[in-house]
């Protein structure tokens, strides 16, 4: 398996633009997260899907970041229009099921200027 | 509220050194533990997962432990590298049904050649 693939890896845009980040799961996994990583504030868990499904977005800044996934083998991460303050690593995750482990992509790292 | 400590923030021994690193937690209801390692600029390498259930969890040079009642897990990095020079992460996933992980600020090995 390739694992979790995440594109693009790098991104550099001018505030105000949309930026859209994909993620390609696990073939199998049934569970997708979205984390955040700064230097200040660490990791952190921004939305996560089950079946496809959000279950939790409590930790979506604001209404600027939304996230779909239309199927079991795609989600995206769309933030609209992006701020200086945005810039972070964004790491998608799956799961499968309740006795597994994470397994992350290797992130894309998002600079707005 | 659950919280994940990780002690020390940093660590630097020579090479072919055994260490451990250790991560606290005040809730013991937790689910399972895992360890993960990030190596500068890349994404998030799970190591070992521990079951609630679980001691302890091997692979390699590495083990894990679980103490639920103290609160505390250690990973046991023995033989120590270069390539192990990392930073290490724990987390912990809560007893209930939210699948957030709660995460440590980890702790940045550094091993001497």
């Amino acid at each position: 398996d390739a694992g979790v693939i995440q594109s693009p890896r790098h991104e550099v845009t001018e505030m105000g633009q949309e930026v859209t980040l994909r993620c390609k799961p696990i073939s199998g996994h049934d569970y997708l997260f979205w984390y955040r990583q700064t230097m200040m504030r660490g990791l952190e868990l921004l939305i996560y899907f089950n079946n496809n499904v959000p279950i939790d977005d409590s930790g979506m800044p604001e209404d600027r970041f939304s996230a779909k996934m239309p199927n079991a083998s795609f989600s995206t991460l769309k933030i609209q229009p992006s701020e200086p303050r945005d810039s972070a690593v964004y790491f998608c995750a799956s799961s499968l099921v309740d006795t597994h482990g994470y397994t992350f992509g290797s992130g894309t790292r998002l600079t707005v200027v | 509220k659950q919280e994940v400590t990780q002690i020390p923030a940093a660590l630097s021994v020579p090479e072919g050194e055994n260490l451990v690193l250790n991560c606290s937690f005040t809730d013991s209801a937790i689910y399972n533990l895992q360890w993960f390692r990030q190596d500068p600029g890349k994404g998030l390498t799970s190591l070992l997962l521990i079951q609630s259930s679980q001691r302890e969890q091997t692979s390699g040079r590495l083990n894990a432990s679980l103490d639920k009642s103290s609160g505390r897990s250690t990973l046991y990095i023995a033989a120590s590298q270069p390539g192990d020079s990392a930073t290490y992460l724990c987390a912990v996933r809560l007893e209930d049904s939210n699948y957030q992980l709660i995460w440590g600020a980890g702790t940045k090995l550094i091993i001497k050649p």
